[in-house]
C-alpha cells in the first residue's frame, strides 16, 4: 500500500504564511483532502477536490498539488489555527483510503 | 443537517471482539454515491483509516486489518457496523466514523462524529 508523508512539525508567526506538505505516490492519481484537528475534538475537512473549502472554513485555506506532492496553505495564519493537520488520499483505489502522519502547526 | 454518533463499549478484553454502531441522520446510506467509512486515532498518534461501506452494499478495508474487520450497514436503521475481532492493546484508539463524499477521482470526509475511545486492557 501506498504512504503519504508529511513533516511532523511546521511553525509559523502570526500573520505570516504557512505551507505544509504532503507527499506519496498516490498523489499523483488522486487528490488530496485535508482535514484540522484541535486537541480533544474530531478532525475537520478543510480543503477537498484538491482546493476546494466547505462552507464555514476561511478563505485563507487554500490547497494545490503538483506531481507527487499536495500541499495546504495558510495565508495569514491566525491563532486559532494551531492544530494537528492531515491529508488523506485514495491508496490502491478509490475507495481504499491513506491518511499522512500529521503535521503540528504551531503559531508563533 | 448531516450528523454521525458512534457507540459501542469503552473498554474491551484482549482477544476479545469489538462491535460499534455509527447512528447517522441527514443523508441515506441507499442513495447512490453515500458512503461511510470508519477511522481509528491511537492516543497521540496520527489517524488511521479502516474500512468504508457505500450505498451498493461494496465493503473495502485496510489491507493490514482485513482479516480483523467487517463492516456492514442497516439502512433503515441509519446505522453502520465495524466488528473487530481478537482485539490487542495496540487497538486502544478514539475510533470515528465519518461521512464519506466522491467527487470524481476522489474520496474525503465530509462529516465526521465526535469519537468513542475504546481500551483494551485486561
Amino acid at each position: 500500500s501506498s504512504e503519504l508523508t508529511q513533516d511532523p512539525a511546521v511553525s509559523v508567526a502570526l500573520g505570516q504564511t504557512v505551507r505544509i506538505t504532503c507527499q506519496g505516490d498516490s498523489l499523483r492519481t488522486y487528490y488530496a483532502s485535508w482535514y484540522q484537528q484541535k486537541p480533544g475534538q474530531a478532525p475537520v475537512l478543510v480543503i477537498y477536490d484538491k482546493n476546494k473549502r466547505p462552507s464555514g472554513i476561511p478563505d485563507r485555506f487554500s490547497g494545490s498539488s503538483s506531481g507527487n506532492t499536495a500541499s495546504l496553505t495558510i495565508t495569514g495564519a491566525q491563532a486559532e489555527d494551531e492544530a494537528d493537520y492531515y491529508c488523506n488520499s485514495g491508496d490502491s483505489s478509490v475507495n481504499h483510503l491513506v491518511f499522512g502522519g500529521g503535521t503540528k502547526l504551531t503559531v508563533l | 443537517q448531516v450528523t454521525l454518533r458512534e457507540s459501542g463499549p469503552a473498554l474491551v478484553k484482549p482477544t476479545q471482539t469489538l462491535t460499534l454502531t455509527c447512528t447517522f441522520s441527514g443523508f441515506s446510506l441507499s442513495t447512490s454515491g453515500m458512503c461511510v467509512s470508519w477511522i481509528r486515532q491511537p492516543p497521540g498518534k496520527a489517524l488511521e483509516w479502516l474500512a468504508l461501506i457505500d450505498w451498493d452494499d461494496d465493503k473495502y478495508y485496510s489491507t493490514s486489518l482485513k482479516t480483523r474487520l467487517t463492516i456492514s450497514k442497516d439502512t433503515s436503521k441509519n446505522q453502520v457496523v465495524l466488528t473487530m475481532t481478537n482485539m490487542d492493546p495496540v487497538d486502544t484508539a478514539t475510533y470515528y466514523c465519518a461521512r464519506v463524499a466522491l467527487s470524481g477521482l476522489h474520496r474525503y470526509f465530509d462529516y465526521w462524529g465526535q469519537g468513542t475511545l475504546v481500551t483494551v486492557s485486561s
